[in-house]
């Protein structure tokens, strides 16, 4: 069974520039949630997709935002990039949203802004 | 708002020792909590989940205590191995568990000396 894929990897952008960041989460899982890892700030949540829906949202600008397809598959976007948002980004896949559902995480996509 | 921490942030044993990963939370109102590492670079894995009306849960030299009330989680590992060396985050769930929005602690960096 897959496990969930998170695309690019690695990517480097510049001040200013947009990115999206892409997840795939394990086959039958509809719920898909997004995760931003920082040395000084640690693991913090952005926001939670569920059956096309946003579930929850941290507390992150609206710069970053996402969405999820009837595939599950998800999305998360960041614009006017800025230093500050160089980071890990996590993406993780649960089969139910809230509850007893466990979550899996994705190697993840490793974002430097310059 | 739920603050997660643990102790030590870094720990260094040798090999085939048994050890105590400390997770405290400052709000007992916890849906579970779930214990997973990292290694360098890379995503999370989950390693076990403990639901708030459980008191321990196991997998293989893995064991893992949850005292809700006082908001305290432990993970041991016993027979410590060279492949155990990684980074252990705890995470809880809070109530009411409506979302996949966990709260991490800053994980204590292991490692495991041949």
């Amino acid at each position: 069974k897959a496990g969930v894929t998170q695309t690019p990897r690695y990517l480097i952008k510049t001040r200013g520039q947009q990115v999206t960041l892409s997840c795939s989460p394990i086959s039958g899982h509809r719920s898909v949630s997004w995760y931003q890892q920082t040395p000084g700030q640690g693991l913090q949540f952005l926001f939670e997709y569920f059956s096309e829906t946003q579930r929850n949202k941290g507390n992150f600008p609206g710069r970053f935002s996402g969405r999820q397809f009837s595939n599950s598959r998800s999305e998360m976007n960041v614009s006017t990039l800025e230093l500050g948002d160089s980071a890990l980004y996590l993406c993780a896949s649960s089969l139910v949203s809230g509850g007893t559902g466990e979550l899996f995480f994705g190697e993840g996509s490793r974002l430097t802004v310059l | 708002k739920q603050e997660v921490t643990q102790i030590p942030a870094a720990l260094s044993v040798p090999e085939g020792e048994n050890l105590v990963l400390n997770c405290s939370f400052t709000d007992s109102a916890i849906y579970n909590l779930q214990w997973f590492r990292q290694d360098p670079g890379k995503g999370l894995t989950s390693l076990l989940l403990i639901q708030s009306s459980q008191r321990e849960q196991t997998s293989g030299r893995l064991n893992a205590s949850l005292d809700k009330s006082s908001g305290r989680s432990t993970l041991y590992i016993a027979a410590s191995q060279p492949g155990d060396s990684a980074t252990y985050l705890c995470a809880v769930r809070p109530l009411p568990a409506g979302a996949n929005n966990l709260f991490f602690g800053t994980g204590t960096r292991l490692t495991v000396i041949p």
